[in-house]
């Protein structure tokens, strides 16, 4: 079956530190890979995806590489502010479905200043 | 313009009571999808709706669980007899829908409606 496994929270850094969120996948074939970030008292927002193998997705500084062969999505950022700190879901959508999201169980990222 | 909404923020309710969650998608957005959030966990899905199709029930966990969509907008999530393993943040999000494809099917999110069954 489909699934996401992202590494367990908090991750604690400090400001300017650099940032991975680990992210690996199970799923037949080539699913869309999503990153989802969730801030204090906030939905959801889409942070990047990606659609295809070797696709970067990148956005506000975060980037992540959709790798078949590993079967990854990690998380980057070079480096983290206090704003960043929220919960980031790694997900994804399945070749057979148009709407179907698989989540992983979230990551909280506190950034110290 | 308004994103999406969800009522009420939190809900506190005694065990074998029934609840009601109400969503309110964006406007023209015609599918529309439930989750559910467990403490440590990642969101499971429950049920999707695009336009006047049938629903997709397949993440309903227990027939104590039902949703309706009036009139393609706005959505309630009924859970019967609730019970303690309810408890959750209950998250809705709306979406363009077929018509913009999967590539473009970007879901957007509410708030969530934090459930505590007592």
């Amino acid at each position: 079956g489909n699934s996401v496994t992202q590494m367990e929270g908090p991750v604690t850094l400090s400001e300017e530190a650099f940032l991975t969120i680990n992210c690996t996948y199970t799923a037949t074939g080539y699913p869309s890979l999503f990153w989802y970030v969730q801030y204090p008292g906030e939905g959801l927002q889409l942070l990047l995806k990606a659609t295809k193998a070797d696709d970067k997705g990148s956005n506000k500084g975060f980037e992540a590489t959709y790798r078949k062969e590993t079967t990854s999505f990690h998380l980057e950022k070079g480096s983290v502010q206090v704003s960043d700190s929220a919960v980031y879901f790694c997900a994804l959508r399945p070749m057979d479905s148009s709407y179907k999201l698989i989540f992983g169980s979230g990551t909280r990222l506190l950034v110290r200043p | 313009g308004a994103g999406v909404s969800q009522s009420p923020s939190n809900k506190v309710t005694e065990k074998g009571k029934d609840v009601e969650l109400r969503c309110d998608p964006i406007s023209g957005h015609t599918a529309l999808y439930w989750y559910r959030q467990s403490l440590g966990q990642g969101l499971e899905f429950l049920i999707y709706f695009q336009g006047n199709s049938a629903p997709d029930k397949s993440g309903l966990p227990s027939d104590r669980f039902s949703a309706e969509r009036t009139g393609g907008s706005v959505s309630t999530l009924t859970i019967q007899r609730t019970q303690q393993e309810d408890s959750a943040v209950y998250l809705c999000a709306s979406s363009l829908g077929l018509a913009g494809g999967p590539m473009l099917n970007e879901q957007f999110f509410g708030p969530g409606t934090r459930l505590t069954v007592l």
